[in-house]
């Protein structure tokens, strides 16, 4: 499969500071990217969907400027978490869209980075 | 409001036993269809995709998609202890996963030695 990769893997920081989390396709680019949020016990819930050179989308809920989106190129998105309080401590997924053509699949696939795991103190 | 419907579980199997992992979904118009294996504080790592009815097997996995009742399913042969992890469907619209995906809550499997 393809190789999406996230730095930091884990972070703990202090409250009301700001925490950038880094999702990168190594192998392929992509134009589309998600950004998830997991907490424990619960599924993935996406937050937004980051298109390269254009402004994310968010869902509904989640505050656009607290956590901000750039996908500045095409194998690099980041999430910055601002102002980060206790209840964004979470485990933060991002996912990269592979286009077809290249891969044994005839369609655009999902894959998913390895997750960074914030803790507000 | 599109929902993924999953049998929470925890679902337990003996090992080399089958294991049925199901899966409902409430967007008629949902085309694609996949389902991830979470390890415990590990991402989703995908699995199975299938975009028509019928049956698609890869290797100890067949992923089985019924659109009319809205319903798929996962079924691993053989089952190992190292399947034991928590098993997410997702399903889209779009055909392929260019858009945003709906997940489930997922079902536990634990397989036993």
């Amino acid at each position: 499969g393809a190789v999406v990769s996230q730095h930091p893997s884990r972070v703990i920081c202090k409250s009301g500071t700001s925490v950038k989390i880094e999702c990168r396709s190594l192998d392929f680019q992509a134009t589309t990217m998600f950004w998830y949020r997991q907490f424990p016990k619960q599924s993935l819930m996406l937050m937004a969907t980051s298109n390269e050179g254009s402004k994310a989308t968010y869902e509904q809920g989640v505050e656009k400027d607290k956590f901000l989106i750039n996908h500045a190129s095409l194998t690099l998105s980041t999430l910055t978490v601002t102002s980060a309080h206790p209840e964004d401590s979470s485990f933060y997924i991002c996912s990269a869209v592979r286009l077809a053509g290249g891969s044994t699949s005839s369609y655009n696939e999902q894959f998913f980075g390895p997750g960074t795991r914030l803790t507000v103190l | 409001q599109k929902e993924v419907e999953q049998n929470s579980g925890p679902l337990s199997v003996p090992e080399g036993a089958i294991a049925s992992l199901n899966c409902t979904y409430s967007d008629r118009g949902s085309q694609s269809f996949f389902w991830y294996r979470q390890y415990s504080g590990k991402s989703p790592e995908l699995i199975m995709s299938i975009y028509s009815n019928g049956d698609k097997e890869d290797g100890r996995f067949t992923a089985q998609l019924n659109k009319a009742s809205q319903y798929v399913s996962l079924l691993i042969r053989d089952s190992q202890p190292s399947d034991s992890a928590t098993y997410l469907c997702a399903v889209t619209a779009a055909l392929g996963g260019s858009e945003k995906l709906v997940f489930g809550k997922g079902t536990k499997l634990t397989v036993n030695p």
